[in-house]
Formats: structure tokens, sequence, C-alpha cells
């Protein structure tokens, strides 16, 4: 079956690049996404990948995906104290509703 | 900018009893979906709901579960008889369908079962 797996913890310094990673086990994976859940707030999308591109870029978020390995990374650039939050990849396939997410990797930005 | 809300944001209730979750999907949006997410645990699919009907349920989603659209707003999950291990945060989320499948989500709702 398909699971999802990410490191639990990250702490950086403020202005520094944040790389937070994940893996996939399911090779019919079709989108991979990225989620922020602040403290008391639902999931907020921040960015998707297809599973055709090796690479995203939107503002300070740059999405590298390596589908032979099946590694997925978020690479947040200048991190600030405002990105401190839980942040969860999760995958979807075509033809299928559900995701399923891994268990999220707690970003602590320190000023 | 229009967005998932969820009622109560925490619910307590005993062991045994029926609970109702509910949740305002936005409102051009003709999926919705409910997940739950033990503490400590991942954010696990329940079921998503189309047209009136499920479309696709998980293991978990057993008969103790049930989901309703009861009017053109509200969309409902209810927990027949709640057990200890159904405490978790439920999210419930919407999208249009088409196209990839960004799921908008909402705020949750913290439901302990004691």
């Amino acid at each position: 079956g398909e699971d999802v797996e990410q490191s639990l913890f990250l702490s950086v310094r403020e202005g520094d690049s944040s790389v937070i990673n994940c893996t996939y086990t399911d090779s019919s994976s079709t989108y991979l996404y990225w989620y922020k859940q602040e403290p008391g707030a639902g999931l907020q999308l921040l960015t998707y990948i297809f599973s055709n591109m090796d690479m995203k870029q939107d503002q300070r978020l740059t999405v590298l995906l390596n589908k032979k390995d099946k590694h997925l990374s978020l690479r947040i650039a200048d991190t600030q104290t405002g990105d401190s939050a839980i942040y969860f990849c999760a995958e979807g396939r075509t033809g299928r509703r559900a995701l399923t997410f891994g268990s999220g990797t707690r970003l602590q930005v320190q000023p | 900018e229009p967005e998932v809300t969820q009622t109560p944001s925490h619910q307590v209730t005993q062991m045994g009893q029926e609970v109702i979750l509910r949740c305002v999907p936005i409102s051009n949006h003709l999926y919705f979906y409910w997940y739950r997410q033990i503490l400590g645990q991942k954010v696990e699919f329940l079921v998503s709901f189309y047209n009136n009907e499920i479309s696709e349920k998980s293991e978990i989603f057993d008969d103790q579960f049930s989901v309703e659209r009861p009017d053109g707003s509200n969309f409902t999950l209810k927990i027949r008889s709640t057990k200890l291990e159904d405490s978790a945060m439920y999210f419930c989320a919407s999208n249009w369908g088409e196209g990839h499948n960004e799921q908008f989500f909402g705020p949750g709702t913290r439901l302990t079962v004691l």
C-alpha cells in the first residue's frame, strides 16, 4: 500500500533556507502536495507538483521531485518566524479522491 | 477569500454517545471529504462524497460512521456510538473535483471521547 514518510522536526535560524524532505512509496502517485498547518488552523495548500515534473518554484518555495527515488523536498528560502508551522507532504493519484498524508514536519524558526 | 468552516471547534462526549460534526464547504465545490488525525499520528482519509453519495471510503469508515449533505450548504459526519479511539481532530475538505486534486481544508473539530 501507499505510505508517505517525513522527518518530525526541523529547526533553522531566521534568514536561513529550510529543506523539508518526504519519501513516498506509491509509484503511481500523480500529484504531490505540500500543506502548511499553523496552530489552531486547517491545512493550507502551499504548492503542488505533478509527477512528470522535476522542479517547481513559487516565490520563496522550491519543490524538487526525484521520481526514481520517490523523494520530494520543499525548500523555503529566507525562512521567517512566520514560517514556523507543521508541513505535511501528501500524494494523490488519478482516479482516486483520497490524499495520503505524511506525519508532518514541525519547522521551528529561531530569531 | 472563501473558506471551509467547521463547527464546533471542540466537542467533548461520553463513550457510546452519538456526535455530529458539521462542515460548510466552499459554496461552488462539488466534492467533499472528511479526514481525521489522531494526536501524534498521520492525517488519515475517511470518506469522499459527490453528487449526494459516497464516492470513496477508507477501512476506518465503518458502519459507525455516516455522512450527509442535509441541505445546500452543510456537510456532516455522524459517529453513531463513539469509542475512546475516535478521539481525534476531524478535518473537512472540499474541491471542484476537476483537474488535480487540490483540496481546501477547514480548521478542524477536536473530538474528545471520555
